[in-house]
């Protein structure tokens, strides 16, 4: 039982436009969730987390949504650039100080065009 | 200031046999955790280790085992090795529950 999954596995955008990459979790008990994004031949790089407190955090061009009642977060990126390209994990743990713990979805393959 | 090396890059053993796989963490932390990442899906949990002590457990038999260093370095040994356990390994460190940086992860093939 995947506990959490990312349901596209890839996505395909135009430069200057918005990527919106979901993730959907079953297990209540997470409440704090991350994402990471992944070049080939890399380890994964944290981007951005969220609490279950809010609703909503940004850093730059990067904005997380959470909706706890639908067990749904998406990770927003405007305007999205080439070097965006990469594959995008999201991840969810039971408190941040198990966020070393985390369960990962599959990953979802963004594709930003010129 | 280095960041998280992995050690090797890539290995092939047969099955049975056992493997160790190194990770040097980021200056300063004294945390890291293993991950095992299948083709085709994300990395999952295996184990933690803080000021080298285990701290956390993911769904892993026995046979997958590890270690912490004073350095702060680890180690993943995994006995008896099967099919299933060719993956990219991944480790991470922290410093206490701070953010994680990744390693580049050691390819396992087991034929």
């Amino acid at each position: 039982d995947q506990q959490v999954k990312q349901n596209s596995p890839s996505l395909s955008v135009q430069e200057g436009r918005i990527s919106i990459l979901n993730c959907d979790y079953t297990n209540s008990m997470f409440d704090y969730f991350l994402w990471y994004k992944k070049y080939p031949a890399e380890g994964p790089t944290f981007l951005i987390s969220i609490s279950s407190i809010k609703d909503k955090n940004e850093d730059g061009r990067f904005t997380v949504f959470l909706n706890k009642s639908a067990k749904h977060l998406s990770l927003h990126i405007v305007p999205s650039q080439p070097g965006d390209s990469a594959v995008y994990f999201c991840a969810a743990s039971a408190g941040d100080t198990n966020a070393g713990k985390s369960t990962f979805g599959d990953g979802t393959t963004l594709t930003v065009k010129p | 200031e280095t960041g998280v090396t992995q050690s090797p890059t890539h290995l092939i053993k047969t099955r049975g046999q056992q493997v160790t796989l190194r990770c040097s963490s980021q200056s300063g932390h004294n945390t890291v955790s293993w991950y095992q990442q299948a083709l085709g899906q994300g990395p999952q949990f295996i184990f933690q280790y803080y000021r080298e002590e285990e701290n956390g457990r993911g769904n892993f038999p026995p046979r997958f085992s590890g270690l912490q260093f004073p350095n702060y370095s680890s180690e993943l040994n995994v006995n008896a090795l099967e099919l299933d356990d060719s993956a990219l390994y991944l480790c991470a460190s922290s410093m206490n529950t701070d953010t994680q940086y990744f390693g580049p992860g050691t390819r396992l093939t087991v034929l």
